[in-house]
Formats: C-alpha cells, sequence, structure tokens
C-alpha cells in the first residue's frame, strides 16, 4: 500500500517549456487535489477533483490544467513554466464523508525550478 | 485567500514542555484539522475535529474547538525533539475543498 505517490520528485525547467506532474493513489479515494506551497504562504490549492470525472479550480489555478485520467490518477500540467511557478507540489487524496472531508493524505512532493 | 490563520508563526520550546498553538477561521465549517509537515516532507494528518465536537484527543495532542469564536488550539504536552515541525490547521467549509493557514513552526530544544 503506497498511499500517494508523486513522480517526478524534483525538476528544473526553463521558461516557455511544460511539463506534466503525475499524481496516483491507491487507497480508492473519490476526491483528488493539487496544491503548491511557498516560503511562508502554507498550502494554496490549484485544482481539485471530487470525484472520478469531475476538476474545478482552487484558489490559484492560472497557468495549470488537470486531468482525472481514472479513479486512481491526477495529473497537473504547465503548459508555458513561468518563473513564478517555482514551488513545491503537493498532491492529496481523500474520501469525502456524510458531514465533510475527511482526512487528506498527501504524497511527498514535486519540487519545481523554473529558470 | 486562506481561510485559516495560525498564531504564533513560530515558538521555540524546551524538550519536556508543552506548545500551544492556535487558529483562527472566517466562516462556519464542518470540521477543522491539523496537519504536521516535517522539514522537506509531505503534511501528515494529526486530528480531525467536527463541528459539533469541543474536545478532541489524541495521545500528546489535545485540539479545542469554539465555533463562537471560530478558533480552534492543538496542545502538545511533553514535546519532543521529534515534535520539531511545522503544524498548519485547515478548515472544510462545506465546499468540496479544505483550506489551509500558513502554518506554526515549532523548535524543540534539547
Amino acid at each position: 500500500n503506497a498511499g500517494v505517490t508523486q513522480t517526478p520528485k524534483f525538476q528544473v525547467l526553463k521558461t516557455g517549456q511544460s511539463m506534466t506532474l503525475q499524481c496516483a493513489q491507491d487507497m480508492n479515494h473519490n476526491s483528488m487535489y493539487w496544491y503548491r506551497q511557498d516560503p511562508g504562504m502554507g498550502l494554496r490549492l490549484i485544482y481539485y477533483s471530487a470525484s472520478e470525472g469531475t476538476t474545478d479550480k482552487g484558489e490559484v489555478p492560472n497557468g495549470y490544467n488537470v486531468s482525472r485520467l481514472n479513479k486512481r490518477e491526477f495529473s497537473l500540467r504547465l503548459e508555458s513554466a513561468a518563473p513564478s511557478q517555482t514551488s513545491v507540489y503537493f498532491c492529496a487524496s481523500s474520501e469525502a464523508g456524510t458531514s465533510g472531508i475527511e482526512t487528506q493524505y498527501f504524497g511527498p512532493g514535486t519540487r519545481l525550478l523554473v529558470l | 485567500s486562506q481561510q485559516g490563520e495560525e498564531d504564533p508563526q513560530a515558538l521555540s520550546i524546551q524538550e519536556g514542555e508543552n506548545a500551544t498553538m492556535n487558529c483562527s477561521y472566517k466562516t462556519s465549517i464542518n470540521n477543522l484539522q491539523w496537519y504536521r509537515q516535517n522539514s522537506g516532507r509531505g503534511l501528515v494528518h494529526l486530528i480531525l475535529i467536527r463541528s459539533n465536537e469541543r474536545e478532541k484527543h489524541s495521545g500528546r495532542l489535545r485540539v479545542t474547538l469554539d465555533t463562537s469564536k471560530k478558533s480552534s488550539s492543538l496542545l502538545i504536552t511533553a514535546s519532543r525533539a521529534a515534535d520539531t515541525a511545522s503544524y498548519f490547521c485547515a478548515t472544510d467549509a462545506n465546499d468540496y475543498k479544505l483550506s489551509f493557514g500558513a502554518g506554526t513552526t515549532v523548535t524543540v530544544r534539547a
């Protein structure tokens, strides 16, 4: 049981390059999330998928796209990377219970540097 | 914008002392959760308290929730060096996502 896995762990991009961050979970969770974490800012939600087949914008969606490929996988794409997207990216998954979101399980993160 | 705000931003204590941090939020919530993040790692869930609960315990952790004041506190008793980490509160405001605060950085000195 691997939990939430993310690839790659580290990436360096040049401005304008594109890349896809991959995330997979093996806990059969319905909901998946992408966050970015910048120093002193806590986590900010980029996109989320409440269930397979749906995606919604979070707090900071500009410059990103997502795909909920199936129940297990949720990818984040940067079409044209900018230095402002230098950050640590976390994927998470959870169940949505009858009284709100349950525990979120986080991946180890992807450290992205855009030059 | 972030729903929760932790206070203080940073806390330094001696091993064996208690650590208390607070979280304030703005709108009504379904539940409030606390997470820990060790340096360079992902977040780990510590405890979830629902809006109809006032206090919850888990090992050396004690969480309180005051919905009238829109605030929560996390108490870590008898702290250890391994408790050195950043702690985040996260609120579920019935919109299918969590909102995280900026965190409290706790340093436990040996």
